[in-house]
Parts: structure tokens; sequence; C-alpha cells
């Protein structure tokens, strides 16, 4: 079974902290994808990652940054956490060459954050 | 252009009853359009998908009809039960491009029993 863990299930930090929220996936995928998930908004990609070191923005990047150091590990960092960032935080992996078009894209639990 | 609608926002159906999901696009460079199904507490999970050169796939319970000249797919579910409750998005994305997906904004279902 694929796996994609998220450091936390609860997060609370103060405005203005920085804030890492860990991923880590279990079946060496090529791609790893950071959302974030809001009532009536749906899923929104924040980064992405196809190989260690490489990162692309997606939707909604500002106030974000990724790093990706490890095939297995991807982190999403918010610098300076705001309240509008209070949300919940989903990471997702897939095969690549095409693989989320054969097998999908396999998502954590995801991460609640709220800031105060 | 990249958008994907979907309809409607929320969905109340009785057991046994058939729940319809509407997805529509824009984009037509779309051509793989899969279904997300999430529980309350987990992350979204792929239910089914399908690929522009066929009108229906069926899995199970689950049905995509896809209407390409109409720019429209929708998700049925067959004899809705209780443990379909949950929220469904419709997705889409280019398989000759890239490895992301276009998130609808999702719709909750709720099968009474």
């Amino acid at each position: 079974d694929v796996k994609v863990t998220q450091s936390s299930r609860y997060l609370v930090k103060r405005t203005g902290e920085k804030v890492f929220l860990e991923c880590v996936q279990d079946m060496d995928h090529e791609n790893m994808f950071w959302y974030r998930q809001d009532p009536g908004l749906g899923l929104r990609l924040i980064y992405f990652s196809y190989d260690v070191k490489m990162k692309e923005k997606g939707d909604i990047p500002e106030g974000y940054s990724v790093s990706r150091e490890k095939k297995e590990r991807f982190s999403l960092i918010l610098e300076s956490a705001s309240t509008n960032q209070t949300s919940m935080y989903l990471c997702a992996s897939s095969f690549g060459l095409a693989g989320v078009h054969s097998y999908g894209q396999f998502f954590g639990p995801g991460t609640r954050l709220t800031v105060l | 252009q990249q958008q994907v609608k979907q309809s409607p926002q929320s969905l109340i159906v009785q057991k046994g009853g058939i729940s319809i999901i509407n997805c529509a696009y824009e984009n037509t460079a779309f051509d793989y359009f899969p279904w997300y199904q999430q529980f309350p507490g987990k992350g979204p999970a792929l239910l089914i998908a399908i690929r522009p050169d066929v009108s229906e796939k069926k899995e199970g319970r689950f049905t995509i009809s896809f209407n390409k000249s109409a720019k429209q797919f929708s998700l049925h579910i067959m004899d809705s039960q209780p443990g379909d409750s949950a929220t469904y998005f419709c997705a889409a994305s280019m398989e000759g491009g890239s490895e992301k997906l276009v998130f609808g904004k999702g719709t909750k279902l709720t099968v009474n029993p």
C-alpha cells in the first residue's frame, strides 16, 4: 500500500511564526505536490516537484516555499505565517512519466493548520 | 481556461437513489478526467477516471459519462449507499503535458438511510 504521511494532523501557530509542514512518501514516487483545501474552494495547488531539488509554482504559491532534498520528502514552508493561511494542507505524490494518469495521485491525511 | 466547474456544491440523496454530479471544462487540451473521493479526516483517493475516446466508463455502481462536444462529464452513483457519503472532486489534466491536476471545487454528498 502506498503511504503518504504528514508530520502533524493538527497544528496551531502564531502570526509571524515560521512553519514547516513535512510530507514523506514510501513508494519511490518522482512527483510530489502540496495543496491547500478550503470549504467551497476545493483543492488548490501551491507547489509541486518532479524530482529532487526541483520545484515549480502552482496556482497559489504566494507566501509559501518548498524544499525537496530527498526523493521521499517534500516540505512546505510558511516563512511568516498569517491568519489567511489557516487551512487544511494536503500532500500528494505520484509516479513520474504520466503516472498520475495511470495510478492517480496518492494523498496524505492532511494537516489542519490554524494561525492565530 | 484552466478551470473545472463542478455542481452541485452539496447533494442529499436517499439510500438506493441515483447521485449525479456534473463538471464542465473549457480547455480542449484536457484529455484525462478523474474523479476523487474524500471521506472526512482522510485525503482524497482516486475513484474512477475516463479519457475522451470513450463516452462512458463504469466501475461497479460508479459511472462516468463524458460529452466531448459539450465539454462536460458527470459522475453517476447508482443505488447510493450511506457509505458513499463523502466529498467528490472532479479533475482534469493533459496526458501529454504536466502531471498537474486541475480540480473542481467539490460536491459534498450525503446519502440518508
